[in-house]
């Protein structure tokens, strides 16, 4: 079935380094990718996607590029800040049903 | 305006008690979903309402699991005979339509430990 694979957490990182965070999928034909985050003590939100192949998402300094050849919809942000700190995953639609299928989330922690 | 709004926001209950978990949608909102967040797992579908009915009810694990919707709005969660593998947060989110029309609102999610 259709599946979401992220890099395994938890990420440290300090202010203003680059950050990634790799998702790859599994599915049927070309879906749309998502990228939702989760603050602390609040719900999950769309960060940004991308609804077709080599479109690139980006919100708030984020970006992640549908790369259909590697299967692949990493999360990238040049700069991060503490601000950003926070759960994050990568989701698909699940072939054939209306649902969000979910990685199991990175936990990303940036020290100042 | 408003958001998803859950409740109780946390939840302590003895095994094999039966508890509910309550979700208010964003009004005029007519997809709901459930999903579970356990620790170190993703987020694990439950359930998709589309206004009252559950054309997808795959992902309830048991059938101590049931859930409905009233009036196309509050959705209620309830768990019989709780189990300590139930402890997790359980999360709803709805969207005007579906996941593929607008992006998914979720709300903060009840804690449930199952003692």
């Amino acid at each position: 079935g259709d599946s979401v694979t992220q890099m395994e957490g938890p990420v440290t990182l300090s202010e203003e380094a680059f950050l990634t965070i790799n998702c790859t999928y599994t599915a049927t034909g070309y879906p749309s990718l998502f990228w939702y985050v989760q603050y602390p003590g609040e719900g999950l939100q769309l960060l940004l996607k991308a609804t077709k192949a080599d479109d690139k998402g980006s919100n708030k300094g984020f970006e992640a590029t549908y790369r259909k050849e590697t299967t692949s919809f990493h999360l990238e942000k040049g700069s991060v800040q503490v601000s950003d700190s926070a759960v994050y995953f990568c989701a698909l639609p699940s072939q054939g049903a209306q649902k969000l299928v979910f990685g199991q989330g990175t936990r990303l922690t940036i020290n100042p | 305006g408003a958001g998803v709004s859950q409740s109780p926001s946390n939840k302590v209950t003895e095994k094999g008690k039966d508890v509910e978990l309550r979700c208010d949608p964003i009004s005029g909102h007519t997809a709901l979903y459930w999903y579970r967040q356990s620790l170190g797992q993703g987020l694990e579908f439950l359930i998709y309402f589309q206004g009252n009915s559950a054309p997808d009810k795959s992902g309830l694990p048991s059938d101590r699991f049931s859930a409905e919707r009233t009036g196309g709005s509050v959705s209620t969660l309830t768990i019989q005979r709780t189990q300590q593998e139930d402890s997790a947060v359980y999360l709803c989110a709805s969207s005007p339509m579906g996941w593929f029309d607008s992006p998914l609102h979720f709300g903060n999610g009840t804690r449930l430990t199952v003692t």
